[in-house]
């Protein structure tokens, strides 16, 4: 595609139940992040995917977060369990290499209720 | 313990003027930095970068310059344009494994004035 796409835009969940957030990532790029944006923060790294290796998951807060990138392509990052300090705009970035040059989606707003 | 610091959460300036966005960072290790300018419901975009070879990068009305004794870096904007008014995130980068993962500062809003 011609850019990074998250859906859903907003999501409005009631704590303790699970969400899945999707990223499309641009065509072609091999290297994807997950962030997240909490009220009055910087963006916050979650999770690195380039190519075919191992997941750099070391921003991830705790193990109710999980991601997975299936060929290489799509990315879904799901929160369990979600509590209300997991509200934030959740955001995607492609690059083509993992290096410079990254590209951000809109990001999707998750409210925990 | 941030390692980016936007100590000024918002900054004000007429239009005309110059506008200047500050960053500091605590790792001697990031070697590339980057500022990112959002817009309300939109993703950050790329606005500018710098190596650390380098101590000045300009592009058309912004320029960044960068200072490695200090762990300062600034942004300036001239002649600021009230579609300037964003959210301008300030990004630090080293090589980790091959990977530049990118630490974000919080960001400082700024509001142009016609």
């Amino acid at each position: 595609g011609a850019g990074v796409s998250q859906s859903p835009s907003n999501k409005v969940t009631e704590k303790g139940k699970d969400v899945e957030l999707r990223c499309d990532p641009i065509s072609g790029h091999t290297a994807l992040y997950w962030y997240r944006q909490s009220l009055g923060q910087g963006l916050e790294f979650l999770i690195y995917f380039q190519g075919n290796s191992a997941p750099d998951k070391s921003g991830l807060p705790s193990d109710r977060f999980s991601a997975e990138r299936t060929g290489g392509s799509v990315s879904t990052l799901t929160i369990q369990r979600t509590q209300q300090e997991d509200s934030a705009v959740y955001l995607c970035a492609s690059s083509l290499l993992g290096g410079y040059g990254y590209t951000f989606g809109s990001g999707t707003r998750l409210t925990v209720v | 313990d941030q390692q980016v610091k936007q100590n000024s959460p918002s900054l004000s300036v007429q239009e005309g003027r110059i506008s200047i966005l500050n960053c500091d960072y605590t790792n001697s290790m990031f070697d590339y930095f980057l500022w990112y300018k959002k817009y309300p419901a939109e993703g950050p975009t790329f606005l500018i970068s710098i190596s650390s070879i380098k101590d000045k990068n300009e592009d058309g009305r912004f320029t960044v310059f960068l200072n490695k004794s200090a762990k300062h870096l600034s942004l300036h904007i001239v002649p600021s344009q009230p579609g300037d008014s964003a959210v301008y995130f300030c990004a630090a980068s080293s090589e980790s494994g091959g990977s530049y993962i990118p630490t974000f500062g919080r960001g400082t809003s700024l509001i142009v004035h016609p």
